[in-house]
This record gives C-alpha cells, sequence and structure tokens, in this order.
C-alpha cells in the first residue's frame, strides 16, 4: 500500500529552527508538496520538489532525496505565527495526491 | 480569501437530513476535488472533477453525491449521513491534475451529523 509518514507533534522555540521530516512508499513518484494549515483555515501551498535537493524560498526550505523516499521542511527564524500543521502530499504514478496525516508544530515563546 | 469559496463554514445536521456543500472557484482552474479532512488522519480524496467530467470516486458511499454543474462550481449533496461522517470537507481546485504549483483550498465546511 501507499504511506506517508510524519511527526504527529513537534515544539519548538520562538527564533529557533526546526525539521519536519516526512517518508514516503508510493506507487511511483511525480513531486513531493508541503502545505501550511493553521487550524480553522484552508491548507496553503508552500513548497513542490520533484528534483534531488534543497529549495530555498524565504525563511522555508524543502529537501528531497528521492532514493531514500525522504523529505524535509525546514524553518528558520521561527515566528509565533508558524504555529499550524504541516502537511506532506506525494503524487503518485496516476498523479493522485498521497496525504500524511500533518505534523502540528507548537512555537513556544 | 484563497480563492476557493466554500459554504457553509459550519453545519449541522440530523441523520435523516438532505443538505448541500457548496465550492466556488474564478481561478480559472480545470480540476476540482472533494476532500474529507478527520482529526489526526489523512486527507481522504472523496472525487475529482476534471473539465466537468468526474475522473474518480473512491469508494465513497452513495449517501455523498458531488455535481459539478460547470467548471467554477461543486457541489456535494448529503443525505441520511451517520455520525462518522462529522469531519472537515475540503474543496480544492488546480489548473490541472497533478499541476506542480499546487492546489487551491477553500478553508472548508465543518460538518456535525447528530
Amino acid at each position: 500500500g501507499q504511506n506517508i509518514d510524519q511527526p504527529t507533534e513537534m515544539t519548538a522555540t520562538e527564533g529557533a529552527i526546526v525539521q519536519i521530516n516526512c517518508t514516503y512508499q508510493t506507487s511511483g513518484f511525480n513531486g513531493l508538496f508541503w502545505y501550511q494549515q493553521h487550524a480553522g483555515e484552508a491548507p496553503t501551498f508552500l513548497s513542490y520538489n520533484v528534483l534531488d535537493g534543497l529549495e530555498e524560498k524565504g525563511r522555508f526550505s524543502s529537501f528531497l532525496s528521492r532514493s531514500k523516499g525522504y523529505s524535509y521542511l525546514l524553518l528558520k527564524e521561527l515566528q509565533m505565527k508558524d504555529s499550524a500543521s504541516y502537511l506532506c502530499a506525494v503524487l503518485d504514478s496516476n498523479y493522485q495526491l498521497i496525504w500524511g496525516a500533518g505534523t502540528k508544530l507548537i512555537i513556544k515563546p | 480569501e484563497t480563492g476557493v469559496t466554500q459554504t457553509p463554514r459550519h453545519l449541522v445536521m440530523g441523520m435523516t437530513n438532505k443538505k448541500s456543500l457548496k465550492c466556488e472557484q474564478h481561478l480559472g482552474h480545470n480540476a476540482m476535488y472533494w476532500y474529507k479532512q478527520s482529526a489526526k488522519k489523512p486527507l481522504e480524496l472523496m472525487f475529482v472533477y476534471n473539465f466537468k467530467e468526474q475522473t474518480e470516486n473512491n469508494s465513497v458511499p452513495s449517501r455523498f453525491s458531488p455535481e459539478c454543474p460547470n467548471s467554477s462550481h461543486l457541489f456535494l449533496h448529503l443525505h441520511t449521513l451517520q455520525p462518522e461522517d462529522s469531519a472537515l470537507y475540503l474543496c480544492a481546485s488546480s489548473q490541472a491534475i497533478g499541476e506542480p504549483k499546487g492546489y487551491t483550498f477553500g478553508s472548508g465546511t465543518r460538518l456535525t451529523v447528530v
């Protein structure tokens, strides 16, 4: 079967750095997405990786290793507004998105 | 506002009621999706429409019935639901199926079945 694993919850301190990991086993691979979802709000697109390596976008970076079935989302200079759930999703060979259950990130002052 | 609007935001319905969820996008996207989001579970894809044609129906019970009258509007008709159907129902759209630019989601309808 297809599976996406990510930690259920993480806690970090304001101003620090946090890395949220995602591992996947899917039938085929056509890219990996990260979304941010604040409580009661719509998930919003953060990043898309289809090639190995690091993609940087401001305070957020996303890394992909296709051979290891692994990705991480790196958040730097954490702010209170970064408290949210972070969803990892993989596009499989049928171009269907397979979703992880999300990682709830709690930022403490 | 994300560009995808869902109404109502909250809905409480009895198991014998009939109600409809509405989704609207004016982003010019060709694909629209219904997802179910339950606490601590992955998003569950329910239905996919591509150019108004239904392309996916992931073994969803018949008490959920989708309708896509045009490329901007998507409905989810509900009848004789069960308490376990209580969840957040999200609508999303994308330029194309599997679009690398990602999907645009609405804020969802929080459904409670009593």
